[in-house]
């Protein structure tokens, strides 16, 4: 079972600030999504990435995928306080049991 | 339109009883999962059922019990409840593909907690 390491842990922010958080292991990913998880709710796909090297984005937020299939990162530019939420990186497919990391819990104040 | 519900959404409940939690998913998906996320939020796979079969089972005592009457529903039975159960359990569902990640959509959760 890969092991998926997030950093950081926590990250306490104001609205307008650029952040990136990570997500790496040892192992190198078949594919790795992102999830956001509001208080309260379920996580919710954010986005899914597959080749080495590839970049996606959603908005104000953009995803990369190491080139070598070991991390990814997600940078958010002029966060909101309505991305506050924990982000949570997850690999896995078919039969393997799906992996989460421990997550980022980002808050953004106004 | 709710994709995937679960009730109850809170469960208090003294040490010892039995319990269950419902899930039911409208979108047509052949997996359902069971997760459980911890007091810090660490999420982690429990079951993952495929047409009623169970293909994953991690290692969760066997006080739960899975159960899944059709493609649509997956149930969770926990026998003896132990403090340790206190946690948020989420079902999600996702289609089964040969290729890429699968995309897992989350019920709202169920917080239950032990005393």
């Amino acid at each position: 079972t890969q092991l998926l390491e997030q950093s950081p842990q926590f990250l306490s922010i104001q609205e307008g600030e650029n952040l990136t958080v990570y997500c790496n292991s040892s192992s190198v990913f078949s594919s790795l999504q992102w999830y956001r998880q509001e208080p309260g709710e379920g996580p919710v796909l954010l986005v899914t990435v597959v080749t080495g090297g590839e970049v996606k984005k959603l908005k104000r937020l953009t995803f990369q995928f190491g080139d070598a299939r070991k991390d990814s990162s997600l940078h958010i530019t002029a966060a909101q306080p309505g991305d506050t939420g924990l982000y949570l990186c997850s690999t896995g497919q078919g039969n393997t049991p799906l992996v989460f990391g421990k997550g980022t819990r980002l808050s953004v104040i106004a | 339109d709710t994709a995937v519900s679960q009730t109850p959404k809170y469960l208090v409940t003294q040490m010892g009883n039995d319990k269950s939690i419902k899930c039911e998913q409208n979108l047509g998906h052949d997996t359902m999962y069971w997760y459980k996320q911890d007091s810090k939020k660490f999420l982690k796979i429990m079951f993952s059922y495929n047409n009623k079969e169970l293909i994953i089972n991690e290692t969760v005592p066997n006080r739960f019990s899975p159960k899944s009457p059709d493609k649509a529903h997956l149930n969770l039975h926990i026998n003896s409840l132990e403090l340790g159960d206190s946690a948020v359990y989420f079902c999600a569902s996702s289609q089964r593909t040969s290729g890429d990640q699968e995309t897992q959509y989350f019920g709202p959760g169920t917080r239950l907690l032990v005393l």
